[in-house]
């Protein structure tokens, strides 16, 4: 089957850095997204990875293992206007698009 | 300005009432999707279509039709709703390969 694992919640301090990580099982890994959103909002897309290793965006980085099968999103100097869920998302062969279930970050002042 | 138009934003309906959402897309892409949102459930695929004429079903298709006669448009159609289709729907388009760019969602309350 095809499954993401990505934690439900994440709770950091505004400021500091945070890390959220993705496991996936698919069959045929072409890349893995992060997606960011808002209450209310649609997703947005951050990052692509398709090759190992780290990919950085600004105050964002991403990264892989495919060997691991597994990434993460790390956001760093965290700001208020950070608060949203996350999700990851793989690209397989059959050239369909899977979410995770999204981990919602909760940022303290 | 590059966009994914949806129409309505928000639809309060009764069972077995039929109901089409609308889905344009002005990027010329050739994948589009439908998505549908539930707490603590993510994004779950309905739909998606690789080509005009070109469709395939999602994760949880059962309930819903669509249909691509033009490359722009994408619409869902509910039959026949029910309650438990009651839902934040997403249409997205994108390029192979390329990121993926959502509408702006559709409330849908089925009473």
């Amino acid at each position: 089957g095809q499954s993401l694992e990505q934690p439900s919640e994440v709770t950091a301090v505004e400021g500091a850095i945070v890390q959220i990580n993705c496991t996936y099982q698919t069959s045929g890994f072409y890349g893995l997204s992060w997606y960011q959103q808002h209450d209310g909002g649609a997703p947005t897309f951050l990052s692509y990875n398709a090759l190992d290793g780290l990919e950085e965006t600004g105050r964002f980085s991403s990264f892989l293992s495919r060997s691991d099968s597994y990434g993460y999103l790390l956001l760093q100097e965290l700001q208020m206007k950070d608060s949203a869920s996350y999700f990851c998302a793989v690209l397989n062969r059959d050239d369909k698009i899977i979410f995770g279930k999204g981990t919602r970050l909760h940022i303290l002042p | 300005e590059a966009q994914v138009t949806q129409n309505p934003r928000y639809l309060i309906t009764v069972t077995g009432k039929k109901l089409t959402v609308t889905c344009s897309q002005n990027m010329n892409h050739e994948y589009m999707s439908w998505y549908r949102q539930d707490p603590g459930l993510g994004l779950r695929q309905i739909y998606y279509s690789m080509n005009v004429e070109v469709t395939d079903k999602g994760d949880v298709p059962e309930g819903y039709k669509v249909s691509r006669k033009e490359k722009r448009n994408f619409p869902l159609i509910l039959e026949s709703p029910s309650p438990n289709q009651t839902s934040l729907y997403f249409c997205a388009s994108r390029e192979r390969d390329k990121t993926q760019y959502f509408g702006p969602g559709t409330r849908l309350l089925v009473l």
